[in-house]
């Protein structure tokens, strides 16, 4: 159980365009979920929560309207990349709550994000 | 304010030693605290977690961590390695303020275990 999905896993892109990225709870309902983003080499760095049909929480740096996320339903979270440019690319990997279980988050297999 | 330290970003051992990997951390309240491990190109998975209770916790694929309050530590051992425990290696913490069941877990840095044959 617990079981976190991403879509796709691997992207390349024009510099410019937009890109979207699903994150998916498979066998539970998540009413929260995290979105992360690791460089190479680094640890992970919290980009906001979302809390579904409610507005994302962004951390303090973090762009709004550059990294759109949307939550539409308890299983399904959405990030997407604005006008994406090669600094944008990084390893972006979401995390959901499962129900009432204390405080643990279960990872996503991640989604590489290349931007040309 | 919380943080969590893990001394070592390399961590090196050969197959079938004793693998010792650190992790301190700062809370200005009760922690919740975790170790995940990350393989190439993927997610993290959850190899154990202490919430509250008995201080030894026990894990996944031979993994266990106890958490020290008086030394503000929570380290993974694992008493022999195997060429598979090769990966990167995070531990977390988020701080247990009660009332919601979840929050923001703030990673430490880092630590890559390579097990040599």
């Amino acid at each position: 159980g617990a079981v976190v999905s991403q879509h796709p896993s691997r992207v390349i892109c024009k510099s410019g365009t937009s890109v979207k990225i699903e994150c998916r709870s498979l066998d539970f309902q998540a009413t929260t979920m995290f979105w992360y983003r690791q460089f190479p080499k680094q640890s992970l760095m919290l980009m906001a929560t979302s809390n579904e049909g409610s507005k994302a929480t962004y951390e303090q740096g973090v762009e709004k309207d550059k990294f759109l996320i949307n939550h539409a339903s308890l299983t399904l979270s959405t990030l997407t990349v604005t006008s994406a440019h090669p600094e944008d690319s990084s390893f972006y990997i979401c995390s959901a709550v499962v129900g009432l279980e204390v405080a643990t988050q279960y990872f996503g297999p991640g989604t590489r994000l290349t931007v040309l | 304010a919380q943080s969590v330290t893990q001394l070592g970003s390399h961590v090196s051992v050969s197959e079938g030693a004793l693998v010792l990997l650190r992790c301190n951390y700062s809370s200005s309240v009760p922690p919740y605290l975790f170790w995940y491990v990350q393989y190439p190109n993927q997610g993290l998975q959850l190899l154990l977690k202490y919430t509250t209770g008995a201080t030894l916790v026990k894990g996944i694929n031979g993994f266990e961590a106890e958490f020290k309050k008086s030394e503000t530590s929570f380290h993974l051992t694992k008493p022999s390695a195997h060429m598979s425990d090769a990966a990167e290696y995070f531990c977390a913490l988020k701080a247990n303020a009660g009332g919601t069941s979840y929050g923001k877990l703030t990673f430490g840095q880092g630590t890559i275990l390579t097990v040599h044959p």
